[in-house]
């Protein structure tokens, strides 16, 4: 089992839909989780960072946490077609030292 | 800038050639982290800093690379007798502290190994 597993996608949506991306994670432990936007070409920049259960939202944006299930997602409401792109969820782990482990990505894609 | 800065941008060299590549901090993040990344496919972890100290060198591929951060700022990642394989774009992020914070990543260096 990953440490932390994500769709690789593509996840495809219309203008002006909700994308929904999921991540789910192995560490019970962890306390820190984050999501990052990554267009092709270019480094991964931060969308948000999620420390408490529940929903966080900023902007379009919302990201909810379920430490329980172990499972985080990132709501994005009124997809544009710049938002295409990968998105990496990032989970830190006390596991065999103290470190972030990335997901592979979710690439999505908003049709215009 | 205020952003992690790398450089080159770009490497091109000949295989068994050795690489250094460089990574300035924002200033202030303890925490620095180098990545690897292949076309098309997800990060590869290579080694994390806090400090000076390296607690996780678990990632270098090989004994061909090695990694160091002097002054608990600029770190450079060495790459001796480069194989074509180490082509891919190698990544430095920092953050404040650890790894409860999130990673501010740079450009990248973009190393093709002919």
């Amino acid at each position: 089992q990953k440490e932390v597993e994500q769709n690789s996608g593509p996840l495809s949506v219309p203008e002006g839909a909700i994308a929904s991306l999921n991540c789910t994670y192995s560490d019970r432990g962890s306390q820190s989780f984050f999501w990052y936007r990554q267009y092709s070409g270019k480094s991964p920049e931060l969308i948000m960072s999620i420390y408490s259960n529940g929903d966080k939202e900023d902007g379009r944006f919302t990201a909810q946490l379920n430490k329980a299930s172990q499972y985080v997602s990132l709501l994005i409401r009124d997809s544009q077609p710049s938002d295409s792109a990968t998105y990496l969820c990032a989970v830190n782990s006390n596991t065999g030292g103290f470190k972030t482990i990335f997901g592979a990505g979710t690439r999505l894609f908003v049709k215009a | 800038g205020a952003g992690v800065s790398q450089s080159p941008s770009n490497k091109v060299t000949e295989k068994g050639k050795d690489v250094e590549l460089r990574c300035d901090p924002i200033s202030g993040h303890t925490a620095l982290y180098w990545y690897r990344q292949s076309l098309g496919q997800g990060l590869e972890f290579l080694i994390y800093f806090q400090g000076n100290s390296a607690p996780d060198k678990s990632g270098l591929p090989s004994d061909r690379f090695s990694a160091e951060r002097t002054g608990g700022s600029v770190s450079t990642l060495t790459i001796q007798r480069t194989q074509q394989e180490d082509s891919a774009v190698y990544l430095c992020a920092s953050s404040f502290s650890g790894s409860d914070q999130p990673q501010h990543f740079g450009d990248g260096t973009r190393l093709s190994i002919l």
